[in-house]
Order: structure tokens, then sequence, then C-alpha cells
């Protein structure tokens, strides 16, 4: 079956780095996007990646490989303001629909 | 920033009635999806549609669930008797025609008491 794996959880420090892992399982790929998703709110466009290797879009970068069903989401230069839920979501062929992930709960501290 | 209009933010509902919630896609977007996301933030796919036409649908929404996009009006989900289990956040999305990512909108959140 189709799915979007991504971990629950993540620590950084305010300054450092973090990278959101995205493992994906569908027939066949026509995009993989990223959200960012606070408590209570509607999850926010970040980025769109169809073509393997790194997209880089200042704080927030992306990384595809479709070969290995891998994408990440990488955030530098951490603000505590970037603690928030990322999404991953992987439209197959196929069909219309987009399959998300659970979302990576990121914490960023001081 | 997203363009898509959802209303009302907010809505709550006694067990056995009627939910209805609207969605205004952004301007040139063909193609709308509802999703429903629990408390644990799991998205579930309901239906989508590309103008007026129903691409794909849930066996629940096919049930339960009544939804459209006609021409030259908002688009529309209704839960026809709610369940306790309804209970959730109502996401719209849009996107344009192709190789497009969706763009939500602000969501309805829905308690059914």
């Amino acid at each position: 079956g189709q799915g979007v794996e991504q971990p629950a959880k993540l620590m950084s420090v305010e300054g450092t780095f973090a990278r959101v892992n995205c493992t994906y399982s569908t027939s066949g790929f026509n995009g993989l996007s990223w959200y960012q998703q606070r408590e209570g709110q509607a999850p926010v466009f970040l980025s769109y990646v169809v073509l393997d290797g790194l997209k880089d879009s200042g704080h927030f970068s992306t990384f595809l490989s479709r070969s290995n069903g891998y994408s990440y989401l990488l955030l530098t230069e951490l603000q505590i303001k970037d603690s928030a839920s990322y999404l991953c979501a992987v439209r197959g062929t196929g069909g219309y629909k987009v399959v998300f992930g659970s979302g990576t709960r990121l914490l960023v501290s001081p | 920033n997203s363009k898509v209009i959802q209303t009302p933010r907010y809505l709550v509902k006694g067990q056995g009635q009627k939910a209805k919630m609207r969605c205004i896609p952004e301007k040139g977007h063909p193609v709308v999806f509802w999703y429903q996301q629990n408390k644990n933030n799991e998205f579930k796919f309901l239906i989508n549609f590309q103008n007026q036409e129903v691409l794909q649908q849930i066996d629940m929404t096919e049930k339960r669930f009544s939804a459209e996009c006609p021409s030259n009006s908002p688009c529309s989900l209704e839960i026809q008797s709610s369940e306790a289990g309804d209970s959730a956040l109502y996401l719209c999305a849009s996107r344009g025609q192709g190789l497009n990512p969706l763009y939500f909108g602000a969501g309805t959140r829905l308690s059914v008491l």
C-alpha cells in the first residue's frame, strides 16, 4: 500500500540546524511537498520538489532521492519560532490523491 | 500565502445534526481536496474535485458525507448526520492543473457533542 513515514519528534537548539526526514512508498511519483503546521492551524506550504537533488530556498532546503523514496527538509539557523510540526506529502501516479505523513514535531530550545 | 477561504472556522453540532462547511479555492485552481485531520494530526483524504466533477472519494464520504463544487459558488462539504467521531479539523486545499502543490485554507474545526 501507499505510505509516508516521518519521525514523530525532533529536538534541536536555536542557531543550529534540524533535518526532518521523510520516507515514502507510493504507486509512482508526481511530486513531494513540505508543509509547516502550528497547533490548531492549517498547514502552510514550504516547498515542492519533483526532481532529485537539493533545492536551496534559504532558511528551508529540501532534498529528494526518488530511487530511495526519501526526502528531507533542512532548516538552518534555527529560531525558537521554527518550533512546529513539519508535514511531508507525496502525490503518486494513477490517481489524484496526495498522501500525508503524520508530521514531525520539531522543538527548538534556547 | 494561501488564498483558500474556509468558513466557518468553528462549528459545534449535536449528534445526528447536519454539519456544513464551505471552501472557496484559490482563483484559477481547478482541483479541490477535502481532508479530515484528527487530534493525532493524521490526515484522512475525503474527496477531491476537478472543476465540478468528483475525481475520487472514500466510502465514508459516499455514505454519510455529501460534497459539491458548483461553478461560481463555494465548494461545500456536509455531514448528513454528525457522529462524535467526526470531531476533527476539516481542511480544504486547492491546486493548479498539472504538477503543483496543494494550498490549504485555515480549516473548519468541527466539534460534535
